[in-house]
């Protein structure tokens, strides 16, 4: 893809525990985006982060974004069971968003 | 109020046949997008709508990939002929102009035989 780019990756962890996944870019943005997608489900805004931000946080949630290195990061604090999904960055030309593969997150109860 | 909604959530087809699926978006909202989503290439983007008028149409997917959005509140895509190719989730979403937040349905699941 030739904006928003996670390798997939596929990461299993204890419920409690901390997990912070990457992504990175190629072109230029002004937001970056993270959804969350659960399985049968359609992706969910979780967070989005502007080029003039360099973190935001929501609840158990922080994004970081710097646009030197083209990079964003998702952090979730004291995972719980529910936060088993797939996590996607995207970024955005006007409306249009271009999403990575994903990060599949698997906690465990 | 009401999410996207898409339908039918599942769709099994033969080879060479027609499907239609269908799309209602958030009400209010102006912009409206089709991807199509698989393991190995994620999501894809088909076709994008702002009130109605056809934005982008997906490029290599021109050719048997039809989206139309005939009034605000709903829109379908058409493959014809389908191709076991094919088989992948199509996902709605909408949007509200220069928001960049995408509200998405729960998907088409499409299964080409």
């Amino acid at each position: 893809s030739q904006w928003g780019e996670e390798n997939l990756q596929a990461l299993s962890i204890q419920e409690g525990e901390d997990v912070t996944m990457n992504c990175s870019y190629k072109t230029y943005t002004t937001v970056v985006q993270w959804y969350r997608q659960k399985s049968g489900k359609g992706p969910a805004q979780l967070i989005l982060i502007r080029s003039n931000e360099r973190e935001k946080r929501s609840g158990r949630l922080r994004a970081t974004l710097d646009t030197s290195s083209q990079s964003s990061s998702l952090s979730i604090t004291g995972t719980l069971a529910t936060d088993t999904a797939v996590y996607f960055c995207s970024n955005s030309a006007g409306n249009k968003l271009t999403f990575g593969i994903g990060t599949r997150v698997l906690v465990r109860p | 109020d009401a999410g996207v909604t898409q339908t039918p959530r599942h769709e099994v087809a033969e080879k060479g046949q027609t499907i239609i699926l269908k799309c209602e978006p958030v009400s209010g909202h102006n912009d409206l997008f089709w991807y199509r989503q698989t393991k190995i290439q994620g999501l894809e983007l088909l076709s994008y709508f702002r009130s109605k008028s056809l934005m982008e149409d997906g490029g290599a997917f021109k050719d048997r990939f039809k989206a139309e959005m005939l009034n605000s509140s709903f829109s379908t895509l058409k493959i014809q002929p389908t191709e076991p190719k094919d088989s992948a989730v199509y996902l709605c979403a909408s949007s509200l102009e220069n928001t960049g937040q995408l509200y998405f349905g729960e998907g088409s699941k499409l299964t080409v035989l």
